[in-house]
């Protein structure tokens, strides 16, 4: 079974700073999806970020952005400008390809923003 | 809007006793999923439904059964077995194209607590 690590239970950033939220997976394969999602304190997951494995370019959504190092397999989520409404818990996730759609999720990092 | 509704939002059960957690979506997805979130473990699945009639068991079926009748519902009865199913559950649902991130949306989640 796949499985996606988050190695920092808990991370703070001053407002305004940027941070950097780190996610290793670990596979076999060579196509696959990655995905960052975000639960804020209401409980509703959003959607954050998403990367396809065959891509080289890193994706950016904005203040979001990846840095994906597909030999390392890792895949860490950067938050420029750090917002208060972005603290919540991030969830790194991975998709097997070949439309195959089960997902593995990490176990999470608590993002507080310190006004 | 289309989107993902979840209902009850609290649901409060008594040992003994089965209880069914509502999804329904209106995105004309294909696929389907429930998962459950307790503090530090992340998303675990409990079943999946790729396509209407048809699903699978996740990682922690134990205890829960579901159907999927109509492609936009996929109820979830948490049966007596089920141990500690004191928990958040969260319904999800994707596309299933080759080749595209299928990304999964989610519902608002529904919290179930065990007397």
């Amino acid at each position: 079974a796949q499985t996606v690590t988050q190695s920092q239970p808990e991370m703070s950033v001053q407002e305004a700073e940027t941070v950097t939220l780190s996610c290793t997976y670990d596979t076999s394969e060579s196509d696959y999806y990655l995905f960052w999602y975000k639960q804020p304190p209401s409980r509703q997951m959003i959607l954050v970020i998403r990367q396809e494995a065959y891509k080289q370019q890193n994706a950016t959504e904005n203040r979001f952005s990846v840095n994906f190092q597909k030999a390392a397999k890792s895949f860490s989520l950067k938050i420029s400008d750090s917002q208060l409404g972005d603290a919540a818990m991030y969830f790194c996730a991975y998709r097997r390809g070949f439309s195959r759609n089960q997902f593995y999720f990490g176990t999470g990092t608590s993002l507080t923003v310190i006004p | 809007d289309g989107g993902i509704t979840q209902s009850p939002k609290y649901l409060f059960r008594k040992e003994g006793q089965n209880v069914t957690l509502s999804c329904e979506q209106n995105l004309n997805h294909d696929a389907m999923y429930w998962y459950r979130q307790d503090p530090g473990q992340g998303l675990r699945l409990i079943y999946y439904s790729q396509i209407v009639n048809d699903f699978q068991k996740g990682d922690i079926a134990e205890g829960y059964s579901v159907s999927r009748e109509k492609k936009e519902s996929f109820p979830l009865t948490v049966t007596s077995a089920q141990k500690n199913p004191t928990a958040f559950y969260l319904c999800a649902s994707s596309t299933t194209g080759l080749g595209s991130y299928n990304e999964q949306f989610f519902g608002p989640g529904t919290r179930l607590t065990v007397l």
